[in-house]
């Protein structure tokens, strides 16, 4: 079961460069997610999705944009990338119910901004 | 609103000894409670999750939490510490019903000493 996969796990950009981080999920969750951590902040929400072709905004949005085109994809993209964006990049699914359900998490992806 | 307060960004046991980490929330309905263990390098997978069946609850790796809402708290407990437990907990919170959005704390780093 491959889960939640993010591409890529590792890279470094220069300022003012653009790229996009895939995720895909192959359980066919309905949410998706993707977080930014960075140390002794815990997770922080940039941007969600409830379901295919839709998004919305987390607590820390400025400066990505997100798109989910297809329910097992949301990509993360960085139009013009900032030093203050380097951090560990997390997507994860998650399903819907009325239960407690739990995310699934990707293993990451380390981003440097020079 | 919702949010959880970990105490403490940083604590040592030695092994064998109890586990206790700290881990408070604030809910304006009735929430979902979760912790979460990352090892390094490694994304967030589900140590155990509280969804009122019953106010304590046991999870993977010996790992227990009791629920108290009279003083909103989800501590994370191991009587026994073990070497492999060194890892980042985070304590997570969602509310039941609806949109299930997840906030989660700045995470607790646990050191065990041989």
């Amino acid at each position: 079961n491959a889960g939640v996969t993010q591409t890529p796990k590792f890279r470094v950009l220069k300022t003012g460069q653009s790229m996009t981080l895939l995720c895909a999920q192959d359980m066919n969750h309905e949410y998706m997610y993707w977080y930014r951590q960075d140390p002794g902040m815990g997770l922080r929400l940039i941007h969600y999705s409830v379901g295919e072709g839709t998004t919305a905004k987390g607590e820390v949005p400025d400066g990505y944009n997100v798109s989910r085109l297809k329910k097992q994809n949301f990509l993360l993209g960085l139009e013009s990338a900032a030093p203050s964006q380097t951090s560990v990049y997390f997507c994860a699914s998650r399903p819907t119910g009325m239960g407690a359900t739990e995310a699934f998490f990707g293993q990451g992806t380390r981003l440097t901004v020079v | 609103a919702q949010s959880v307060t970990q105490l403490g960004s940083h604590v040592s046991v030695s092994e064998g000894a109890l586990v206790l980490l700290r881990c408070n929330y604030s809910s304006s309905v009735p929430p979902y409670l979760f912790w979460y263990v990352q090892y390094p390098n490694q994304g967030l997978q589900l140590l155990l999750k509280y969804t009122s069946a019953a106010t304590l609850v046991k999870g993977i790796n010996g790992f227990e939490a009791e629920f108290k809402k009279s003083e909103t708290s989800f501590h994370l407990t191991k009587p026994s510490a073990h070497m492999s437990d060194a890892a980042e907990y985070f304590c997570a919170v969602s509310p039941q019903g609806g949109y299930q959005k997840v906030t989660f704390g700045t995470g607790t780093k646990l050191q065990v000493i041989p």
